[in-house]
């Protein structure tokens, strides 16, 4: 298993700005993921982050909006650019892969935007 | 395309009732079933798996069994707590697709009265 820490676990930003979300692994993960969750939802899947190669996106979502970093097996971070109210939502990251086929979650980010 | 779809919420039962929550799921190859829990609060925690027909998962006197047969992973408890007050999460990840994603439901909300 992994335990995964998330920063900042909550913040509150005014439109038009742009939040970088930290997610460390205790341990190495072949993938790691980024979810949003908006309030009485499911998730959804925002991209699927590789060490060394960029991320894959989903359907519905840019790299120019959720721009995302994967230096190393153990660390990565989202942007949430140019923020809107529509983007107050709870991302969550995740690790896994590698044939395992489970991932361990973060506690999530409550992204709250006026 | 795959697809999870469990029972809407939310489901309310007084402690020491006996719970049942559906799960039905549309896969094109050989999915991995899983059940995750989120507390109030928290990110999502694994609460149990099965990764091929007729395999049980269990954990905290939860069951589920994968039932290929009626596409179903249904989870089920003898006796619930206040505790088991959470929202209850269905998902899969198609090992046919080796791409680790997991495709989630939409979540059942369960309120357990003392």
């Amino acid at each position: 298993s992994a335990v995964i820490s998330q920063k900042p676990s909550r913040d509150i930003c005014q439109r038009g700005t742009s939040l970088t979300i930290q997610c460390q692994v205790d341990s190495q993960v072949t993938m790691m993921f980024w979810y949003r969750q908006q309030p009485g939802q499911s998730l959804t899947l925002i991209a699927t982050a590789n060490q060394g190669s960029e991320a894959t996106y989903e359907s519905g979502f840019v790299i120019d909006k959720f721009p995302i970093s994967r230096p190393n097996l153990t660390f990565s971070t989202l942007t949430v650019s140019n923020m809107s109210p529509e983007d107050s939502s709870i991302y969550l990251c995740s690790g896994g892969g590698g044939g395992s086929y489970e991932q361990y979650f973060g506690p999530g980010t409550r992204l709250t935007v006026t | 395309g795959n697809s999870v779809t469990q029972m809407e919420g939310p489901v309310t039962l007084s402690e020491e009732a006996f719970l049942t929550i559906n799960c039905t799921y549309t896969a094109t190859g050989y999915p991995s079933l899983f059940w995750y829990v989120q507390y109030p609060g928290e990110g999502l925690q694994l609460l149990l798996k099965a990764t091929k027909a007729d395999d049980k998962g269990s954990n905290k006197g939860f069951e589920a069994t994968y039932r290929k047969e009626t596409t179903s992973f249904h989870l089920e408890k003898g006796s619930v707590q206040v505790s088991d007050s959470a929202v209850y999460f269905c998902a899969l990840s198609d090992q046919g697709n080796r791409d680790d994603k997991i495709i989630f439901g939409k979540g059942t909300r369960l309120h357990i009265l003392p």
